[in-house]
């Protein structure tokens, strides 16, 4: 299958700093990439759909300033999580599909985020 | 609304089979998906199937849908410990926009 790489794996970074998570597709281009959240023992929550070159759709309660995302090319989308909280700790996983078409959707290995 | 329901263990014996079960909502889903999660990582696509099917075969893996009833079912024949894991059940959306996941079932393999 096609693969998502997501970048860092893990970080750490103290509350009031902004951190910048990179979700790459390696042998395709991705029309659309999902950006997800997942907390200890819970399932995945859908927190935005980027399609590249223009603004991402956010879910319900999702703040916009606050996790930016950017799909700025086919191959490359960003989450940056800005004025960290501990709160805000959790395990974010990006998602790319090649098309609307496309029934897969290829999975990152996600990034452990930890605010100090 | 959209919603998948999935219960949180299951508990199998070393070579028998489990059954993961997950019921949806969204009677326009066209496309339903397993997807395998181990500790730390991030999901690995094990199967999906049409909604115009009723059951998909791969190896060790069937799927089965029912529906009528918004039931989908991932039977793992002779399960070993590497099957361990936590499974989700997830559907895309009617308009194709977004991916809904359940809340995943743990898989717990014992001896």
């Amino acid at each position: 299958g096609a693969v998502v790489s997501q970048h860092p794996s893990r970080v750490i970074c103290k509350s009031g700093t902004s951190v910048k998570i990179e979700c790459r597709s390696l042998d395709f281009q991705a029309t659309t990439m999902f950006w997800y959240r997942q907390f200890p023992k819970q399932s995945l929550m859908l927190m935005a759909t980027s399609n590249e070159g223009s603004k991402a759709t956010y879910e319900q309660g999702v703040e916009k300033d606050k996790f930016l995302i950017n799909h700025a090319s086919l191959t490359l989308s960003t989450l940056t999580v800005t004025s960290a909280h501990p709160e805000d700790s959790s395990f974010y996983i990006c998602s790319a599909r090649a098309s609307i078409l496309n029934t897969e959707a290829f999975f990152g290995q996600g990034t452990r985020l930890t605010v100090v | 609304g959209e919603d998948v329901e999935q219960s949180l263990f299951l508990s199998v014996r070393e070579g028998d089979s489990s059954v993961i079960n997950c019921t949806y909502t969204d009677s326009s889903s066209t496309y339903l998906y397993w997807y395998k999660q181990e500790p730390g990582a991030g999901l690995q696509l094990l199967t999906y199937i049409f909604s115009n099917m009723d059951m998909k075969q791969d190896q060790r893996l069937t799927v089965l849908l029912n529906k009528k009833d918004k039931h989908l079912s991932l039977r793992i024949a002779d399960t070993q410990t590497g099957d361990s894991a936590i499974y989700f059940c997830a559907e895309i959306h009617s308009s194709a926009s977004k991916i809904i996941f359940g809340s995943g079932t743990r898989l717990s393999i014992r001896p």
